[in-house]
């Protein structure tokens, strides 16, 4: 079955720590997402990657870092310097753009003590 | 400043009633609509799209209507299950050369009882 596998499903660090979520999608899509969900929130974009080798700023990048070296993969590093990483984060997917559907995986909730 | 608002946190319907969503958003440039569903512990899923050319969109239970001059948009669901219980966000695209971009609604989320 093809879709979007996040991993872990959980995460727990320090203060200080740089953490790295995993994204890996088999439906061959060329786009991938990276988003936040925060409480009584809507989903906000921290990173997108329209091809291989190729990511843009979302609106919520500041303190995050990404790469694309593989049509994949979209792993997510949450730094040090995120004020307010414990968040719930979203990996996704779609053939072209957001106006096709976006396939998301079934994320990983991140807790910064 | 969130561009895309969902005013009703919750919603509590009859099995067999009508849920009616809403959803406004203040940009005019938005121009594509979509609405997602979120159970617990999974991500969401693609419900139902609109493109501001159209004033509504129908796929089985469900019915998106668009008013553009009020900048509202709803999503009817006709009757209502208890699998439909989840979370619904309404998320909304701009007219613009960038297509990756989504502004999502914080999300309403609907009880169906039995």
């Amino acid at each position: 079955d093809g879709g979007i596998t996040q991993s872990p499903k959980y995460l727990f660090r320090k203060e200080g720590q740089n953490v790295t979520l995993s994204c890996e999608q088999n439906l061959n899509h060329d786009a991938m997402y990276w988003y936040r969900q925060d409480p009584g929130q809507g989903l906000r974009l921290i990173y997108y990657s329209q091809i291989v080798n190729d990511f843009q700023k979302g609106d919520i990048a500041e303190g995050y870092s990404v790469s694309r070296e593989k049509k994949e993969s979209f792993p997510l590093t949450v730094t040090s310097a995120q004020k307010n990483p414990t968040a719930f984060y979203l990996c996704a997917s779609s053939t072209q753009g957001v106006r096709s559907p976006l396939h998301f995986g079934n994320g990983t909730r991140l807790t910064v003590t | 400043d969130q561009q895309v608002k969902q005013n009703s946190p919750s919603l509590s319907v009859q099995e067999g009633r009508i849920s009616i969503l809403n959803c406004d958003y203040t940009n005019s440039m938005f121009d594509y609509f979509l609405w997602y569903k979120k159970y617990p512990a999974e991500g969401p899923t693609f419900l139902i799209s609109i493109s501001s050319i159209k004033d509504k969109n129908e796929d089985g239970r469900f019915t998106v209507f668009l008013n553009k001059s009020a900048k509202h948009l709803s999503l009817h669901i006709v009757p209502s299950q208890p699998g439909d219980s989840a979370v619904y966000f309404c998320a909304a695209s701009p007219r613009s050369s960038n297509d990756y971009k989504l502004s999502f609604g914080a999300g309403t989320t609907v009880t169906v009882r039995a």
